[in-house]
């Protein structure tokens, strides 16, 4: 079985701060993707990373892949009140129809 | 226009009793999934569907039974409800095994 450790579990910062949150595993996966969870709506997909080493920006948003594809990383510049949420990492393992998501990160950003 | 539809949103049940949870992708994907979400928010997969065949089945009580009339559905039945079954359950669809998740917008269950 495929695990995905997320931290931290918990963020709580001030408006205007940086930050960023980590998720790893043992496995190699042949991609990851992040999504945003916001309370009672389902998970909305932010990035897909297939390469190892790839970086992607998304406005804000950074999303580093591990070079060995077992880890990824997303780092939020300047953090604003709209980013609260719950944030998750996902795993696909190669020629895979399953994903394994992470616990989450829960998110507040406070103005 | 919904991609994923998932009803009822809100769903109360006495223990022991049958339910059904629907859900419709109109986004033409050839993959759809049911996840049940705990309270701690982890998203765990339960069941997944490819052109209407079942491929993953993990280890869920055989209560939860998954039906697909058509690629575009995937519907959840659960028989005699328990309290440990009281969840978020979310619908997923995507187009292949690599492709991003679209998820609906879940169906708070809830077993008193």
């Amino acid at each position: 079985t495929q695990l995905l450790e997320q931290s931290p579990q918990f963020l709580s910062i001030q408006e205007g701060e940086n930050l960023t949150v980590y998720c790893n595993s043992s496995s190699v996966f042949s991609s990851l993707q992040w999504y945003r969870q916001e309370p009672g709506e389902g998970p909305v997909l932010l990035v897909t990373v297939v390469t190892g080493g790839e970086v992607k920006k998304l406005k804000r948003l950074t999303f580093q892949f591990g070079d060995a594809r077992k880890d990824s990383s997303l780092h939020i510049t300047a953090a604003q009140p709209g980013d609260t949420g719950l944030y998750l990492c996902a795993g696909a393992g190669a020629g895979s129809y399953q994903l394994t998501f992470g616990k989450g990160t829960k998110l507040s950003v406070i103005p | 226009d919904t991609a994923v539809s998932q009803t009822p949103k809100y769903l109360v049940t006495q223990m022991g009793n049958d339910k059904s949870i629907k859900c419709e992708q109109n986004l033409g994907h050839d993959t759809m999934y049911w996840y049940k979400q705990d309270s701690k928010k982890f998203l765990k997969i339960m069941f997944s569907y490819n052109n209407k065949e079942l491929i993953i089945n993990e280890t869920v009580p055989n209560r939860f039974s998954p039906k697909s009339p058509d690629k575009a559905h995937l519907n959840l039945h659960i028989n005699s409800l328990e309290l440990g079954d009281s969840a978020v359950y979310f619908c997923a669809s995507s187009q292949g095994w690599r492709s991003e998740a679209f998820f609906g917008q879940g169906t708070r269950l809830t077993v008193v």
